[in-house]
């Protein structure tokens, strides 16, 4: 088993363009989450999905949409990339919401000049 | 206002000290997790509890619900425990994480 990957590991974006970063798990989960990492920040939560068909805001979701495509495919979207949006992005998926573990991919550095 | 406090930020430890990371959080919660961050940036969970106490090899951890304080047990500690150990709460549909503790742990 994979566990949960994203894609791509690394991506330079300029001011005004926009990307998507691609999530998946193979472990039957039904919640997923996009987390970014700043320093001296801790994670915050973007954005989740309870389950396949649902997704809500989180913390900060300014400037980012989601889609959660199926059950093992949760994708994040940058439409309009801004400097304050250079991160590390992380997903994550759990069997449930709160009282189950997350499993976390390995994160994308995304930088936004 | 941090929902999630740890304390320390950062600690250096001799090889096979007792080490103790310290988490408090303001939230009504429904679990609290330890993850671990390693050098390379992934991220592992090592807890999730909700009362009392839960052992895995030299790792403890331990919850006041009360208090609303968790700490994380190193016993034996290792440099291969060098990392950040990350406090996080959940509150049914939010998880708020703490920023860290960076653990080095010398030979």
């Amino acid at each position: 088993n994979a566990g949960v990957t994203q894609t791509p590991k690394f991506q330079v974006l300029k001011t005004g363009q926009s990307m998507t970063l691609q999530c998946a798990q193979d472990m039957n989960h039904n919640s997923m989450y996009w987390y970014r990492q700043d320093p001296g920040m801790g994670l915050r939560l973007i954005y989740y999905s309870a389950s396949e068909g649902t997704t809500d805001k989180g913390e900060v979701p300014n400037g980012y949409n989601v889609s959660r495509l199926n059950k093992r495919e949760f994708s994040l979207r940058l439409e309009s990339a801004a400097p304050s949006q250079t991160s590390v992005y992380f997903c994550a998926s759990s069997y449930r919401l709160a009282l189950y573990e997350q499993y976390f991919g390995p994160g994308t550095r995304l930088t936004v000049t | 206002k941090n929902e999630v406090e740890q304390s320390p930020q950062n600690l250096t430890a001799q090889e096979g000290e007792f080490i103790t990371i310290n988490c408090s959080y303001s939230v009504g919660i429904s679990a609290l997790h330890w993850l671990q961050q390693h050098p390379g940036g992934g991220i592992v969970s090592l807890f999730m509890l909700s009362s009392g106490k839960k052992k895995h090899g030299r790792l403890i951890a331990t919850i006041n619900i009360q208090e609303k304080h968790s700490s994380l047990h190193i016993t034996a500690s290792h440099p291969r425990d060098s990392a950040v150990y990350i406090c996080a709460a959940s509150t049914g549909n939010q998880f708020y994480f703490g920023t860290g503790t960076s653990l080095t742990v010398i030979p």
